[in-house]
């Protein structure tokens, strides 16, 4: 079970603007940056948002991060049919000295 | 362009022993750390385990030290993964992971991945 806690689903329409959380502890989410990773199913993960916030290049502005205190969610609008994957959170933890991810969130777009 | 390739995994008995590697080119392979994470059938994503650029720090998952080992030869850009005493609860997709220059678990070019299953 993993001590980031994500939701196992979420949804939207069209055109929607859809957010997923993640929820963390002091060791976690606040005292280091936090990256979200889509995968859709069968294909490897790709990095969506860095240092909580960052786009890498090539990933549209419709994909926003934002963190408070031992939080962080990932934003999507204007949602598209090729949003439908899973997305993982990811954030060092200093007191297991390793990465966590969080248990990912299944977009579904109706 | 960055590339990261994998070999090795395949079908193993419980209690034997598995080494997987990973090639990479189109980047400076000793300025990145590199990970391996896993995703078992079904399920998420969970980091396996990390060394830095150069290889002086290893970085382990509770699940799985004490019997994987990371190791990186950076004169062939390759990073290897030792797996010992394996049980079912291995049985998953593996990932190699580089990280951005500089950082440790930003992940920003992934392997195909690689199926190792444990089962007799």
């Amino acid at each position: 079970q993993s001590v980031l806690t994500q939701p196992p689903s979420a949804s939207g329409t069209p055109g929607q603007r859809v957010t997923i959380s993640c929820s963390g502890s002091n060791s976690n989410i606040r005292s280091n940056t936090v990256n979200w990773y889509q995968q859709v199913p069968g294909t490897a993960p790709k990095l969506l948002i860095y240092s909580d916030n960052r786009r890498p290049s090539g990933v549209p502005d419709r994909f926003s991060g934002s963190k408070s205190g031992t939080s962080t969610s990932l934003a999507i609008s204007g949602l598209q049919s090729e949003d439908e994957a899973d997305y993982y959170c990811a954030v060092w933890d200093d007191s297991l000295n390793g990465v966590l991810f969080g248990g990912g969130t299944k977009l579904t777009v109706l | 362009e960055v590339q990261v390739w994998q070999f090795g995994g395949g079908l193993v008995q419980p209690g034997g022993s598995l080494r997987l590697s990973c090639t990479a080119s189109g980047f400076t392979f000793s300025n990145c750390a590199m990970s391996w994470v896993r995703q078992a059938p079904g399920k998420g994503l969970e980091w396996v385990t990390g060394i830095s650029s150069s290889g002086g720090a290893t970085y382990y998952a509770d699940s799985v030290k004490g019997r994987f080992t990371i190791s990186r030869d950076n004169s062939k850009n390759t990073l290897y993964l030792q797996m010992n005493s394996l049980s079912a609860e291995d049985t998953a997709i593996y990932y190699c992971a580089k990280a951005y220059s500089g950082t440790l678990y930003r992940f920003d070019n992934w392997g195909q991945g690689t199926l190792v299953t444990v089962s007799s």
